[in-house]
């Protein structure tokens, strides 16, 4: 699993307030990336990164802003959260080195009420 | 950014092969082609990976054509814990990885 882990795995917020996810590897892989699922669906990117202070957009950006001030954690920030936004978060790495493999963490289950 | 495009959802027996295939018309010269699996409230995992012709592992073989604008997962005699959905995935290119919907496998006894 490429020691990623993400936290809080499971969180229960309300409208308009801020929340922060974090995902943290241990593999110094460069790239990250965060990822929603909604029940029934796929996978949708939100922001990726190719590096220390380096962020791109996904497909659904939006409402999201992310960081990463050092290799080995990425944050996902809902800045102020709405009820569409409930849903399951993934974060994963990319090893360039080796095989382009994806390694993805466990997950964070996001309610927004 | 190559887009790809898959059944929505196919069903099979318990001891049977599976096929599932994945069209990816505009795969550039760099890109390999990455099948992944997914089961209820986990991440997705990784199943296999090729660049051309056949590439087999212990659980699936993949068949990449030689224009490789499509590739087949194979699955041999699935029992009910390949119950998942699976996704096939092609980069790098641009490190930009966007999953398609996948296709939701159901196995049935």
């Amino acid at each position: 699993d490429a020691g990623i882990t993400q936290s809080p795995r499971h969180k229960v917020t309300e409208t308009g307030t801020p929340v922060t996810l974090r995902c943290h590897q241990t593999e110094n892989h460069r790239y990250m990336y965060w990822y929603r699922q909604d029940p029934g669906h796929g996978l949708r990117l939100i922001h990726y990164s190719y590096g220390v202070k380096d962020t791109d957009k996904g497909e659904v950006s939006d409402g999201y802003s992310v960081s990463r001030s050092k290799t080995e954690d990425f944050l996902l920030t809902l800045e102020s959260a709405t009820s569409s936004q409930t849903s399951v978060y993934f974060c994963a790495t990319v090893d360039v080195e080796s095989s382009y493999e994806q390694y993805f963490g466990p997950g964070t289950r996001l309610t927004v009420t | 950014l190559a887009k790809t495009t898959q059944p929505i959802s196919m069903d099979s027996y318990e001891g049977q092969e599976v096929n599932i295939t994945c069209s990816h018309n505009n795969i550039a010269t760099n890109d390999y082609i990455t099948w992944y699996q997914q089961f209820p409230s986990q991440g997705p995992r990784f199943i296999i990976q090729g660049y051309k012709t056949k590439v087999t592992n212990e659980v699936a073989s993949l068949f990449i054509p030689a224009d490789r604008k499509s590739s087949t997962l194979s699955l041999p005699r699935v029992s009910l814990s390949d119950t998942a959905v699976y996704y096939c995935l092609v980069g790098p290119g641009t490190y930009k990885y966007i999953f398609g919907t996948g296709t939701r496998l159901k196995v049935l006894a």
